[in-house]
C-alpha cells in the first residue's frame, strides 16, 4: 500500500530536549516537505526537500532542522523544542517537484506538545 | 491581509441541504485552485481541484472558480452527517513558484445535522 508513514503520533516532551519526528514513504517519491498546522493560522510549510541531499526553508523553518539522507526519509529535528512548537505536523510527498498536487500524499499527522 | 482567507464557521447546514463553502485570494497570478477535507485530527484529503474559470462538478462536490474577483467556492449538495469536517481552501500562487508552493487558507468548520 503506497503511504507517508511518521512517527511517533503522539509526543510530549519539555522544553529544550531535543526531538526527532521520522517521515518515511514508499512510493519511491522525489519531493518531501514538511508542513505545521494550528488553529487560525491553517497549513503552513516549514521545510521541504527536492531530493536526496537537497532541502530548501519553507515559510516557518525557524527552530527546525531536516535532512535527507536516504530518497525514502524525511526526518523533522527540533534540537531545542520550545512551547511554540506545539502543533500538528504533517510530512507530505509527492513524485517529484512539478508533480501536480493531487499526487501528493499526507502522512496521518504528529501532534507535539512542547511543555 | 492573508494570502488565502476563508471564513472559520462553523457553517451548520440540515441533512440534505446545500453546503456552500468559500474562499477568496489574494494573488492575481495564481493558477491552481484545491478543496481539502479534513476530519479532526486526521490529515487532508484532496477532494476537488479547479484551474479555469467557471464550475466542476464530481458527485455531490461543485467547485467554482472567478478568477476576476479571486474567488473560489465549494458546494456539497444533498449534505451528509458524514460530511461534517474542516475544508481547506488551498491556491497555487503562480508560476514562478512552481507546484511546491501550496498555500492554505485556515479552514472553515462544516456541521451537517440530521
Amino acid at each position: 500500500e503506497a503511504q507517508v508513514t511518521q512517527n511517533p503520533r503522539y509526543l510530549i516532551t519539555v522544553t529544550g530536549k531535543k526531538l526527532t519526528v521520522t517521515c518515511s514513504q514508499n512510493m519511491n517519491h522525489e519531493y518531501m516537505s514538511w508542513y505545521r498546522q494550528d488553529p487560525g493560522l491553517g497549513l503552513r510549510q516549514i521545510y521541504y526537500s527536492m531530493n536526496v541531499e537537497v532541502t530548501d526553508k519553507g515559510d516557518v523553518p525557524e527552530g527546525y532542522k531536516v535532512s535527507r539522507k536516504e530518497k525514502r526519509n524525511f526526518p523533522l529535528i527540533l534540537e531545542s523544542p520550545s512551547p511554540n512548537q506545539t502543533s500538528l505536523y504533517f510530512c507530505a510527498s509527492r513524485p517529484y517537484f512539478g508533480s501536480p498536487v493531487n499526487e501528493q500524499f499526507f502522512g496521518p499527522g504528529t501532534r507535539l506538545t512542547v511543555l | 491581509q492573508k494570502e488565502v482567507e476563508q471564513n472559520s464557521g462553523p457553517l451548520s447546514v440540515p441533512e440534505g441541504a446545500i453546503a456552500s463553502l468559500n474562499c477568496t485570494y489574494s494573488d492575481r497570478g495564481s493558477q491552481s485552485f484545491f478543496w481539502y477535507r479534513q476530519y479532526s485530527g486526521k490529515s487532508p484529503e484532496l477532494i476537488m481541484s479547479i484551474y479555469s474559470n467557471g464550475d466542476k462538478e464530481d458527485g455531490r462536490f461543485t467547485a467554482q472558480l472567478n478568477k476576476a474577483s479571486q474567488y473560489v467556492s465549494l458546494l456539497i449538495r444533498d449534505s451528509q452527517p458524514s460530511d461534517s469536517a474542516t475544508y481547506l481552501c488551498a491556491v497555487n500562487p503562480g508560476p514562478d513558484t512552481g507546484f511546491q508552493k501550496l498555500v492554505f487558507g485556515t479552514g472553515t468548520r462544516l456541521l451537517v445535522s440530521p
